[in-house]
């Protein structure tokens, strides 16, 4: 049974500090890994998806790589700002599970000016 | 290109009573699956549906269950409300439904059961 991971749960940094965000995850056998924003109440927001051949993805000030054979992936933000604030989520697909992804508890973070 | 679409908003219910939850997916997808959030369990997977037909199911009890219309829209049903079933519910769509195929996600309903 997958199982993911996120590191840590909760993360304050003042604006302008650039971070990490760490999942893992049980079985390498995955079709992709995704990282999600959720803003409180609110639905998912897909940030990067890494196919399972790929090592990391980019878009803006978020780099996301993937390490499948440790079973470990980070999600890199540049620069932050509180406009960043929210939950990170990351969720691995996998096997034949139709519509299925397993998702990571999040990481809460907290960019304060 | 409208996005997923999840109606109510927002829901309160008392225990014992049913409830009819309905997801629009993207234009032209095909496939809608479907997501209970608690801050207890976080996020975890209920059913999925493509082509009217369920492919996949969550270790959820029988009396959440779902459908899907000839134009891909979705409906979840929870009959005999608990208090857990409190929750945020997320559908999403895909469009050919493959695994692993990039999941597009609502904004959701609040369930609370009183």
């Amino acid at each position: 049974k997958q199982e993911v991971t996120q590191i840590p749960a909760a993360l304050s940094v003042p604006e302008g500090e650039n971070l990490v965000l760490n999942c893992s995850f049980t079985d390498s056998a995955i079709y992709n890994l995704q990282w999600f924003r959720q803003d409180p109440g609110k639905g998912l927001t897909s940030l990067l998806l890494i196919q399972s051949s790929q090592r990391e993805q980019t878009s803006g000030r978020l780099n996301a790589s993937l390490d499948k054979s440790s079973g470990r992936s980070t999600l890199y933000i540049a620069a932050s700002q509180p406009g960043d604030s929210a939950t990170y989520l990351c969720a691995v697909a996998g096997g034949t599970s139709y519509g299925k992804l397993t998702f990571g508890q999040g990481t809460i973070l907290t960019v304060h000016p | 290109k409208a996005g997923v679409t999840q109606t109510p908003r927002y829901l309160i219910k008392t225990r014992g009573q049913q409830v009819t939850l309905s997801c629009s997916p993207i234009s032209g997808h095909r496939s809608v699956s479907w997501y209970q959030q608690t801050p207890g369990q976080g996020l975890q997977f209920l059913f999925e549906y493509f082509s009217e037909t369920q492919r996949n199911k969550g270790n959820f009890p029988g009396r959440f269950s779902g459908r899907q219309f000839s134009n891909s829209r979705s409906e979840m049903n929870v009959s005999t409300l608990e208090l857990g079933d409190s929750a945020l519910y997320l559908c999403a769509s895909s469009l050919a439904g493959d695994v692993g195929e990039k999941l597009f996600f609502g904004s959701g309903t609040q369930l609370s059961v009183l």
